[in-house]
């Protein structure tokens, strides 16, 4: 399977800590998208980060990418208890259209 | 702005009945994709459209069918549901047919199979 791993597959903090999820892949990618799902939900795009980028900020979110590693990082800054949700990588694969998704991380921000 | 539509939201259906779920975008993308969440697995890729006319199939394509019908509109047909298709189906759509867009998705289709 082509499908990105991430860790911690679940995380559990207190309101006001950082949170870092990690994304791993093996295929040669041109971006990397970071999407968020709420409980029952569909999914919503956050971030997106070029292969040519390392690293990316947007509000209390930050991305950085190695493809050396093959890895990427998402950092959510001054977590809130409305961050608690699942966080999901994302990246094209099969030559263009296929958006593989890795496995997701559940977090919890806690009061 | 709607987004992405997806319908029906929740249906139950007995192993060997068929049905489609529909899906509409009114954000004139060309792109369209069915996906299916089940727990533990994030999402997988069941067929894409990367344009009016054309579909492809995903990483788990059997057992289900596709029509683009037009830009607006992509189904995904279960022509004889098994106890194993009941999961989470996302419809998803894209403005670009490249490697670039993000995807925006609809809140899902609830499906059991019994």
């Amino acid at each position: 399977s082509q499908q990105g791993e991430e860790d911690p597959q679940a995380l559990s903090i207190q309101e006001g800590e950082n949170a870092t999820m990690n994304c791993s892949y093996k295929t040669s990618i041109n971006n990397l998208q970071w999407y968020r799902q709420n409980s029952g939900r569909g999914l919503v795009h956050l971030i997106l980060i070029r292969s040519n980028e390392r690293e990316k900020h947007s509000g209390r979110l930050r991305v950085t990418l190695d493809t050396s590693k093959k890895s990427s990082s998402l950092l959510i800054t001054a977590s809130r208890a409305a961050d608690t949700a699942s966080y999901f990588c994302a990246f094209f694969t099969g030559g263009g259209n296929k958006l593989t998704f890795g496995t997701g991380t559940q977090l919890k921000v806690e009061l | 702005n709607a987004g992405v539509t997806q319908t029906p939201k929740f249906q139950v259906l007995k192993t060997g009945q068929s049905m489609a779920l529909q899906c509409a975008q009114d954000m004139n993308h060309n792109s369209m994709y069915w996906y299916r969440q089940d727990p533990g697995m994030g999402l997988r890729l069941i067929y894409y459209s990367a344009s009016e006319g054309t579909t492809d199939k995903g990483e788990v394509p059997n057992g289900y069918n596709v029509s683009r019908l037009n830009k607006r509109e992509f189904s995904l047909r279960l022509e004889s549901a098994a106890p194993s298709q009941t999961s989470v189906y996302f419809c998803a759509s894209s403005g670009t047919s490249g490697r670039v867009g993000e995807l925006f998705f609809g809140e899902g289709s609830r499906l059991t199979v019994l």
